[in-house]
């Protein structure tokens, strides 16, 4: 089946830092990313959507110059968490759809982000 | 909007017992709908998906969900619970549509499954 993998799988910053997540897919290519934030004994919540080659849409109320996506590679997308504070500490999960058509949605491990 | 709603957020079981795992949607047209289930350590992994034809589907590891379109509901379940089962439940939905909204998942809140011995 088709794999998605994250790096880190967790990380620890200071407050004011940046911190980039890498989410690839392994055996297919992914046209399509996306990126979900999940608080602890919450729900998924959709930050973005990210496409190859081309600039990532946000969701309501994200801020797009504080959580950059780049997607700049079939099998590529990283979420770059610029100045974080620790209200952005959070499980940041990545999903990649298979080209296509295909509704299926193949997630990776999640990154556990801890602000300090 | 589409929204999800898992009203049960903690279900405990025992083991060899049945399950069933309540999802209820609220969306103008027929969604997609589906059901993941996440594991510590773990991405989440599709269960099983209802895009449309027999409202029964089933799906991974021995679980069923049914479609009623009449409750706006999508509900899982499985005849004999196993303790590997243990772990939290998502129920998602999706637009059918196409453009800036096609295929953006919405999840329900979750439900955690704790199975006895």
């Amino acid at each position: 089946g088709a794999v998605v993998s994250q790096h880190p799988s967790w990380v620890i910053c200071k407050s004011g830092t940046s911190v980039k997540i890498e989410c690839r897919s392994l055996d297919f290519q992914a046209t399509t990313m996306f990126w979900y934030r999940q608080f602890p004994k919450q729900s998924l919540m959709l930050m973005a959507t990210s496409n190859e080659g081309s600039k990532a849409t946000y969701e309501q109320g994200v801020e797009k110059d504080k959580f950059l996506i780049n997607h700049a590679s079939l099998t590529l997308s990283t979420l770059t968490v610029t100045s974080a504070h620790p209200e952005d500490s959070s499980f940041y999960i990545c999903s990649a759809r298979t080209p296509g058509g295909n509704y299926e949605q193949y997630f990776g491990p999640g990154t556990r982000l801890t602000v300090t | 909007a589409q929204s999800v709603t898992q009203p049960d957020i903690h279900i405990t079981v025992s083991e060899g017992a049945s399950l069933e795992l309540r999802c209820n949607y609220s969306y103008g047209a027929t969604p997609y709908l589906f059901w993941y289930v996440q594991s510590p350590g773990q991405g989440l992994q599709l269960l099983l998906k209802y895009f449309s034809g027999d409202t029964l589907v089933q799906g991974i590891k021995g679980f069923e969900a049914e479609f009623k379109r009449s409750q706006s509901s999508f509900n899982l379940r499985k005849p004999s619970v196993h303790w590997s089962d243990a772990a939290e439940y998502f129920c998602a939905v999706a637009p059918d549509a196409g453009g800036t909204s096609y295929g953006k998942l919405t999840f329900g809140q979750g439900t955690i499954l704790t199975v006895h011995p």
